[in-house]
């Protein structure tokens, strides 16, 4: 059983066009996820949602906007990709327990490359 | 600032032979620190957490790490190695409570390439 799972696995695209990232968990968490792993294998996170709401945004670009239908989707919309958008793109969920720390659970992550 | 440095981007080893991947910490409170494992093409597993309780964690497949105060680290460690075991291995810290939330800070990762 898939636990989260990231559609596309590849995306090749060319400058200035539009994509998005799809994801989507079945254990019942509340909190999902996106990082940015860059050629390096450097790893730094995103965004994050709790219920649907908006509660991590780091400073990433706003052609990136996140949209959360609802607990178990979050999905990931890249407007005008730029060369350095290339990467490896990671969702991941856990439920959120106030200070303490819970698991967070990984996708298989989607390898943008963009052209 | 939470950080975590990981001191070695690459390690060699011989299957059968013992793993050591070094991870310092610096953090302005208690830390919690984690051990995520990516193998080839694949998303990020947990292998153990350091939640303040015992010092010795012991997590899946075989690995264990040991949080030294002392000298802010929380070196993994495989008594011997498999094949498998190959893979990036990142050092991770929790970062400050904000908000209602944690988000995990990462080290640069450290790529345990295993020889028969």
């Amino acid at each position: 059983d898939t636990a989260v799972s990231q559609t596309p696995k590849y995306l090749v695209t060319q400058m200035g066009n539009d994509k998005s990232i799809k994801c989507e968990q079945n254990l019942g968490h509340d909190t999902m996820y996106w990082y940015k792993q860059d050629s390096k294998k450097f790893l730094k996170i995103m965004f994050s949602y709790n219920n649907k709401e908006l509660i991590i945004n780091e400073t990433v670009p706003n052609r990136f906007s996140p949209k959360s239908p609802d607990k178990a989707h979050l999905n990931l919309h890249i407007n005008s990709l730029e060369l350095g958008d290339s990467a490896v793109y990671f969702c991941a969920s856990s439920q959120a327990r106030g200070a303490s720390y819970n698991e967070q659970f990984f996708g298989p992550g989607t390898r943008l490359t963009v052209l | 600032a939470q950080s975590v440095t990981q001191l070695d981007s690459h390690v060699s080893v011989s299957e059968g032979t013992p793993v050591l991947l070094r991870c310092n910490y610096s953090s302005s409170y208690s830390p919690s620190l984690f051990w995520y494992v990516q193998h080839p093409n694949k998303g990020l597993q947990l292998l153990l957490k350091y939640t303040s309780a015992a010092t010795l964690v012991k997590g899946i497949n075989g690995f264990e790490a040991e949080f030294k105060k002392s000298e802010t680290s929380f070196h993994l460690t495989k008594p011997s190695a498999h094949m498998s075991d190959a893979a990036e291995y990142f050092c991770v810290v929790r970062g400050p409570f904000s908000g209602g939330y944690n988000k995990l800070i990462f080290g640069a990762g450290t790529r345990l390439a295993v020889h028969p």
